[in-house]
Order: C-alpha cells, then structure tokens, then sequence
C-alpha cells in the first residue's frame, strides 16, 4: 500500500531564506507527483507536476525534483517570502487511478 | 473562470439527516473526485469518477454514496450521516484520470454532524 511522508511537519524560516520540503513514497510505482498549496481554510492549488519519466519542474521561484527510484521529492523554494506560509501538500498518482497526499508541511515565512 | 465549484460551503446538520454537497467543473473535465481532509490524516479519497456512469471507490468510500450523470457534476451523497463524517470535504476534478493531469480543487465543504 502507498504511503506518502512528509518531513517536517511545520518549518518557520526567516524572510530571504532558501528551503526544502521534502516528500517520500513507498511504492515507486506511480504516475506522477504533484505539489500543491493549502492556505487556510481554502481549497489546494497545485503548484507542479512531475511525470514519472521527469527529473524536474520549474515555476518561478518553485523547484520540484523526483527520483522515483529511491521514492523522493523535494520542493525547492528559493527567497522565500511572507506570502509563501501555507502548508505544502504532495500527492502521487498511482494505479488504480488513485491520488494519495501526504499529510503536509506548515510552512510559516516570517519578515 | 475554469473552476471547480462546491455548495454548499458550510453545513451543519444532525446525525441521519440525508444530505447532498454539489460539485460542478466548467473545464470538460473527464476524472472528478472527492476528498476528505482530517487533522493528523491529511487528504483521502472517497470515490472517483473515470467518466460519465463511471464511479469507483477510493480508500474511504463507506457511508457515501455518488453519482455521474453529466460529466460537469459529481454529488456527494450522505444517506445517514454520523458525527464521525464531520470533515473538510474537497471536489477535484483533471482533464484525463489514467496517467494524472493536474488536479483543480474545488474550495472544500465544512461539514459538522452533531
């Protein structure tokens, strides 16, 4: 069965810092990850999607790498910012045509 | 505005009252699904939906219910609702479900059963 970790679990980091999520699976079996945001009280907006034939994906300020092998992502956020405190959420598409999340990292930028 | 829209958003009802949260997409989106969301067990799926008159149960599917009758809507059915369904309920709906496209969230349902 699929399992999705995420470590850590919150993460406070000054302004300016650059930092890493990161995000392991058991099953190396999977179509593809995605990264996405929550903020509070609101619904998820995906950040990134990676096929399982990708290494990487890049938006902006946003870094998403996978090795599918050693069932791993991480998300590099580069010069973080006060608008990026939200928790993280990533999620592998795996048969039979499932979505499984991990549970999160709360990330909180202060100025 | 492509989105995925949940009504109602908030909600509180009592233990057996049947009750049904709409969700809609305007994206012509094949794969639409539920979620629900609970502190300390992140996001699990109730039932999804490959295509028209095509459901399947997720990893949670017990007392819920759903239907696919046009492919822009997919209801979440609660015949009996107990306390222990009071959750934070996500539709989501992608172009293609086999392989995984991007996923849109709708913006959640706060359902409370006392």
């Amino acid at each position: 069965k699929q399992e999705v970790t995420q470590i850590p679990a919150a993460l406070s980091v000054p302004e300016g810092e650059n930092l890493v999520l990161n995000c392991s699976f058991t099953d190396s079996a999977i179509y593809n990850l995605q990264w996405f945001r929550q903020d509070p009280g609101k619904g998820l907006t995906s950040l990134l999607l990676i096929q399982s034939s990708q290494r990487e994906q890049t938006s902006g300020r946003l870094n998403a790498s996978l090795d599918k092998s050693s069932g791993r992502s991480t998300l590099y956020i580069a010069a973080s910012q006060p608008g990026d405190s939200a928790t993280y959420l990533c999620a592998v598409f795996c048969l039979p045509d499932k979505l499984i999340f991990g549970t999160g990292t709360r990330l909180q930028v202060f100025p | 505005e492509a989105q995925v829209t949940q009504n109602p958003r908030y909600l509180i009802t009592v233990t057996g009252k049947k009750l049904t949260v709409t969700c809609s997409q305007n994206m012509n989106h094949e794969y639409m699904s539920w979620y629900r969301q609970d502190p300390g067990l992140g996001l699990r799926q109730i039932y999804y939906s490959m295509n028209v008159e095509v459901t399947d149960k997720g990893d949670v599917p017990e007392g819920y219910k759903v239907s696919r009758k046009e492919k822009r809507n997919f209801p979440l059915i609660l015949e009996s609702p107990s306390p222990n369904q009071t959750s934070l309920y996500f539709c989501a709906s992608s172009l293609m479900g086999q392989g995984g496209d991007t996923q849109y969230f709708g913006p959640g349902t706060r359902l409370t059963v006392l």
